[in-house]
């Protein structure tokens, strides 16, 4: 079967740095997304990788190991506004987007 | 950037009603477009994937129905819930992939349905 997994939920301080892990496995792969959601609202994209490394965007950046099924979005510099839920997505060969739970992520002061 | 609209985004009415939920790709051509369900405080659940021309796929558990889909253009699936009653109330978000690329889906706004 198809899955993602993804922690609950996660905190961390704000200035501080976290990282927010996904495993995926999946039928064939083409690709993995990371998207914000904030309460309330629509889930926004942040990233996509498709080849193995790391990806960065500002303060956000995402990694990819397609041979361990493995991605993670790092946050730097936290801000208050970070505080959401954190969708981890992967793309199988039938370019249907699978799921992960998401990840709500707290930020203390 | 790529932008989808999804309108309206609020609604409120009484129990029986059908409502219709329209999704419109606004700078790309989409041939497939989605629709999720989200209940508060859960994840994203995926009802159906709309395809121009043809019928929906619905997920398993879905009632076609019930939860109507039309793809009559390349920018636009109109999710339309019959007969709503109070446990459809939810918030339904649509999304698009632009037919040009394996990119990101791109997602509208949602509609907070909110049945009487």
């Amino acid at each position: 079967g198809q899955n993602i997994d993804q922690p609950t939920e996660m905190t961390a301080t704000e200035g501080a740095i976290v990282q927010i892990n996904c495993t995926y496995q999946t039928s064939g792969f083409n690709g993995l997304f990371w998207y914000q959601q904030h309460a309330g609202e629509a889930p926004t994209f942040l990233s996509y990788n498709v080849l193995d490394g790391l990806e960065e965007k500002g303060r956000f950046s995402s990694f990819l190991s397609r041979s361990k099924g493995y991605s993670y979005l790092l946050l730097k510099e936290l801000q208050m506004k970070d505080s959401a839920s954190y969708l981890c997505a992967a793309l199988d060969s039938n370019y249907q987007l699978i799921w992960g739970a998401g990840t709500k992520l707290i930020i203390k002061p | 950037g790529a932008v989808v609209s999804q309108h309206p985004s609020w609604v409120i009415c009484k129990s029986g009603t059908s409502v219709k939920i329209e999704c419109r790709s606004l700078d790309f051509q989409a041939t497939t477009m989605f629709w999720y369900r989200q209940f508060p405080k859960q994840s994203l659940m995926l009802m159906a994937t709309s395809n121009e021309g043809s019928k929906a796929t619905y997920e398993q558990g879905v009632e076609k129905d019930k939860f109507l889909i039309n793809h009559a253009s390349l920018t636009l699936s109109t999710l339309t819930v019959t007969s709503a009653h109070p446990e459809d109330s939810s918030f339904y978000i649509c999304s698009a992939r632009d037919d040009r690329g394996s990119g990101p889906q791109h997602f509208g706004d949602g509609t907070r349905l909110s049945i009487l």
